[in-house]
């Protein structure tokens, strides 16, 4: 069983890149079955994807945030990060890592970590 | 982008209802459309993939259906546990949307 994993700084100055790492435990992030990805959630509002990317390198956007968001993978790490700048109030939101099967569902997530942008 | 709208948002229960929750595409995405569950201060949790199919360890009063671009989530018999907000999501392109979500609350 999957188990996922959010860390980085939890405040962000308006201007700023957001920084967040998924540690994955119970498995390999080389596994050719998943795509490893980000969504986020607002205060009180749904949910948003990010971006997905497999461990060799193939890439997916959501198209209104793909200027300002770099997916990358650490094998050697068995982690995965999520780096987002010129955040503003609006990217104040829960950030969740996640896996997708073959970029589908969403079926292992981490627990989220609330990110504020503030200054 | 594709758009998912589900119907309703907000739903009034109580315990051992039934309940259905739409969720209509904005075009056609075969039957890639995946259900989850969120309670309130959690990650969401899938329910249902392929439109139909259960995922393993979910219980079996959830099930859902597909008409077209019309999709269903039916809980058959309400739970305490059940008492949560419901998304739905396509992956029919690499471009992943949700629905704006459903919350089930207690009447």
């Amino acid at each position: 069983q999957l188990q996922l994993q959010e860390s980085g700084p939890r405040l962000v100055k308006p201007s700023q890149t957001l920084s967040l790492t998924c540690t994955v435990s119970g498995g390999s992030i080389s596994s050719s079955s998943y795509y490893w990805g980000w969504i986020r959630q607002p205060p009180g509002k749904g949910l948003e994807w990010i971006a997905s990317m497999s461990y060799s390198g193939t890439t997916y956007h959501n198209p209104s945030l793909k200027s300002r968001v770099t997916i990358s993978v650490d094998t050697s790490k068995n982690h995965f990060s999520l780096k987002l700048s010129s955040v503003t109030a609006a990217d104040t939101a829960v950030y969740y890592c996640a896996t997708f099967y073959s970029n589908s569902y969403a079926n292992f997530w981490g627990q989220g970590t609330l990110v504020t942008v503030s200054s | 982008d594709i758009q998912m709208t589900q119907s309703p948002s907000t739903l009034s229960a109580s315990e051992g209802d039934r309940v259905t929750i739409t969720c209509r595409a904005s075009q056609s995405i075969n039957s890639w459309l995946a259900w989850y569950q969120q309670a309130p201060g959690k990650a969401p949790k899938v329910l249902i993939y392929k439109a139909s199919s259960l995922e393993s360890g979910v219980p079996s009063r959830f099930s859902g259906s597909a008409s077209g671009t019309e999709f269903t989530l039916t809980i058959s018999s309400l739970q305490p546990d059940d008492f949560a907000t419901y998304y739905c999501q396509q992956y029919y392109t690499y471009s992943l949307t949700f629905g704006q979500g459903t919350r089930v609350e207690m009447k």
